[in-house]
């Protein structure tokens, strides 16, 4: 089946530095792929969409400037923390969509963030 | 906001058939309905998909009625691994691929 990873599992970090988290599909080119956070005993909540080589669409009430999203490659999306504050300590999700199974999307395992 | 409604917990025994409801009222013509597998610290896993009447596969079946507003996941006898989260969701189209928002899932608990 199609795999997705992502890059770190966990990272700890001061307040105020920029933490970057990749996404990539391994076995499949990604059209669109999908950022999320998913706060303890909570649900993920979807933070924006993301098309390669083009901009990325960022639900409402989400920071554009302060997380990045760039979708360089059919295989890649990065998104950036910038200025991290403890309250963006949280886990990140990545999915993607290849755009040929109908629907489905493929999950990353999830990368921990905790900012001091 | 979340287009579908699943009760929040459900508990369960060992061997036992576990069958998860979930209401999607204001469903769309064009939209697949979706069941995802959650353990913790870790990225939601696909299950099953259908769009209507019935859809098994090796771990589950989907049941749809002909309104399509609600479905019903079924796992049969369900082991302590199946303990996790099951989040139903329906697609929502954005060009040409699908938002998906999450609702709260079913907690589901397994006892031996």
């Amino acid at each position: 089946g199609a795999v997705v990873s992502q890059h770190p599992s966990r990272v700890i970090c001061k307040s105020g530095t920029s933490v970057k988290i990749e996404c990539r599909s391994l076995d499949f080119q990604a059209t669109t792929m999908f950022w999320y956070r998913q706060f303890p005993k909570k649900s993920l909540m979807l933070m924006a969409t993301s098309n390669e080589g083009s901009k990325a669409t960022y639900e409402q009430g989400v920071e554009k400037d302060k997380f990045l999203i760039n979708h360089a490659s059919l295989t890649l999306s990065t998104l950036t923390v910038t200025s991290a504050h403890p309250e963006d300590s949280s886990f990140y999700i990545c999915s993607a969509f290849s755009g040929t199974t109908y629907n489905e999307q493929f999950f990353g395992p999830g990368t921990r963030l905790t900012v001091l | 906001l979340a287009k579908t409604t699943q009760p929040i917990s459900m508990d369960s025994y060992e061997g036992q058939e576990v069958n998860i409801t979930c209401s999607h009222n204001n469903i769309a013509t064009n939209d697949y309905i979706t069941w995802y597998q959650q353990f913790p610290s870790q990225g939601p896993r696909f299950i099953i998909q259908g769009y209507k009447t019935k859809v098994t596969n090796e771990v589950a079946s989907l049941f749809i009625p002909a309104d399509r507003k609600s479905s019903t996941l079924s796992l049969p006898r369900v082991s302590l691994s199946d303990t996790a989260v099951y989040y139903c969701l329906v697609g929502d189209k954005v060009d040409s691929s699908y938002k998906l928002i999450f609702g709260s899932g079913t907690r589901l608990l397994v006892r031996p």
